[in-house]
């Protein structure tokens, strides 16, 4: 089946400092692979998408890069904000599932001044 | 462009009643969805939808229902509220059949059972 499995939380950065949340998925097919964020008391964003292998999405000076040979979408940002604050959520959809999405369990982040 | 919009965004319900929780989107996506989000859990999925006439069952879909008579609308009824279906309610469009498009999601609505 498909599946995500994410970073737990919470992280907590000083800002400038460098981001990584761990994304790792399972896939019967060749899946398209999503990070959406969640600003406080509101729904979720898309913040960068991959739809192939080594396919890099990138936004608002975040990056991931779709590694197909360890199934990973890791997330990164070189120096973080303290408007980066958010919960952040890795997704898959996958075509033999009519497009239906799996999410991760969220990886909340506070960035500290 | 409204995109997904939810209503309402709180809502407190006593054990036993039953409400509806509305969603609209004016994307003509074919796709609608409807995930609960807990702590810890990320978000679930409760029904789905791949067209007008057409709904299915997602992970979690005990005590709730929804139906599909118009590409537009897909509300999510709660038959009984019970005090474990105290959650934040997500509802989502995409367009279906195209695998590379994103969903969009509605505010969220913030539900207490007491």
């Amino acid at each position: 089946g498909n599946s995500v499995t994410q970073m737990e939380g919470p992280v907590t950065l000083s800002e400038e400092a460098f981001l990584t949340i761990n994304c790792t998925y399972t896939a019967t097919g060749y899946p398209s692979l999503f990070w959406y964020v969640q600003y406080p008391g509101e729904g979720l964003q898309l913040l960068l998408k991959a739809t192939k292998a080594d396919d890099k999405g990138s936004n608002k000076g975040f990056e991931a890069t779709y590694r197909k040979e360890t199934t990973s979408f890791h997330l990164e940002k070189g120096s973080v904000q303290v408007s980066d604050s958010a919960v952040y959520f890795c997704a898959l959809s996958a075509r033999d599932t009519g497009n239906q999405f799996y999410f991760g369990t969220g990886t909340s982040l506070t960035v500290i001044p | 462009n409204a995109g997904v919009t939810q209503t309402p965004k709180f809502q407190v319900l006593k054990t036993g009643q039953s409400m509806t929780l509305q969603c609209a989107q004016d994307m003509n996506h074919e796709y609608m969805s409807w995930y609960r989000q807990d702590p810890g859990m990320g978000l679930r999925l409760i029904h789905y939808s791949v067209g007008a006439g057409i709904t299915d069952q997602g992970e979690v879909p005990n005590g709730y229902n929804v139906s599909r008579s118009t590409t537009e609308d897909f509300p999510l009824r709660l038959l009984s509220a019970a005090p474990s279906q105290t959650s934040v309610y997500f509802c989502a469009s995409s367009y279906s059949g195209t695998l590379n498009t994103e969903a969009f999601f509605g505010q969220g609505t913030r539900l207490t059972v007491v």
